[in-house]
């Protein structure tokens, strides 16, 4: 089973609309959780830690269940520049290195 | 923003022959690593570095990976004799000191490695 898997999609939403993503791991003793963001041929950016109780981030909310090993990312009023492929990021306990899903990629249409 | 820089851009080398990509860190981390990540796939871990030393490096850093911070600002990979299937992008990324992973690694823009 892979360590970090996600929906490939890709998502293409309108401009304004509500987007889900969603992302399982399987280690059970993974430590801490981010959304990395990557546009084309670029880096990966933190767009945000996911915290047990769940963190907002202006049009962003994060949501993490430890008991199904699940993470979630929310982002409403979709804007054309949130435009990406989405990265569901996990470290393990003991380790420091990322384990990255392979992505969902989102395109919000005009 | 201070931020991890990378060179090349890109780079194209002959099957066979030894690479070195360069990163310089930013200034204040203490802890350092590469990714790669081969076209259309995910981000993969490579090797972390600390204290100048190895800390953990994945399976796919074989024998024909080495790393090194020759001067304190440097940090280099060098893969000793490339093979076709190396050809990727390369991140090298760096965080500053903490006892667990938690801190943010911020990565350079890296660096695409095309081998013929």
């Amino acid at each position: 089973r892979k360590e970090v898997e996600q929906d490939p999609g890709p998502f293409n939403v309108p401009e304004g609309a509500t987007v889900a993503f969603n992302c399982t791991y399987s280690n059970s003793a993974s430590q801490s959780f981010f959304w990395y963001r990557q546009d084309c041929r670029k880096e990966p950016k933190l767009l945000m830690s996911v915290y047990s109780s769940g963190n907002e981030d202006g049009r962003f909310t994060a949501q993490l269940n430890r008991a199904s090993q699940y993470i979630s990312l929310l982002i409403r009023d979709s804007k054309l520049s949130d435009s990406a492929t989405y990265l569901c990021v996990v470290v393990r306990a003991g380790a420091n290195n990322l384990f990255f899903g392979t992505g969902t990629r989102l395109t919000v249409i005009p | 923003e201070p931020e991890v820089t990378q060179t090349p851009s890109h780079q194209v080398t002959q099957m066979g022959q030894e690479v070195i990509l360069r990163c310089v860190p930013i200034s204040n981390h203490l802890y350092f690593y590469w990714y790669r990540q081969i076209l259309g796939q995910k981000v993969e871990f490579l090797v972390s570095f600390y204290n100048n030393e190895i800390s953990e490096k994945s399976e796919i850093f074989d024998d024909q990976f080495s790393v090194e911070r020759p001067d304190g600002s440097n940090f280099t990979l060098k893969i000793r004799s490339t093979k076709l299937e190396d050809s990727a992008m390369y991140f090298c990324a760096s965080r500053t000191r903490g006892t667990s992973g938690t801190d943010t690694q911020y990565f350079g823009p890296g660096t695409r490695l095309t081998v013929l």
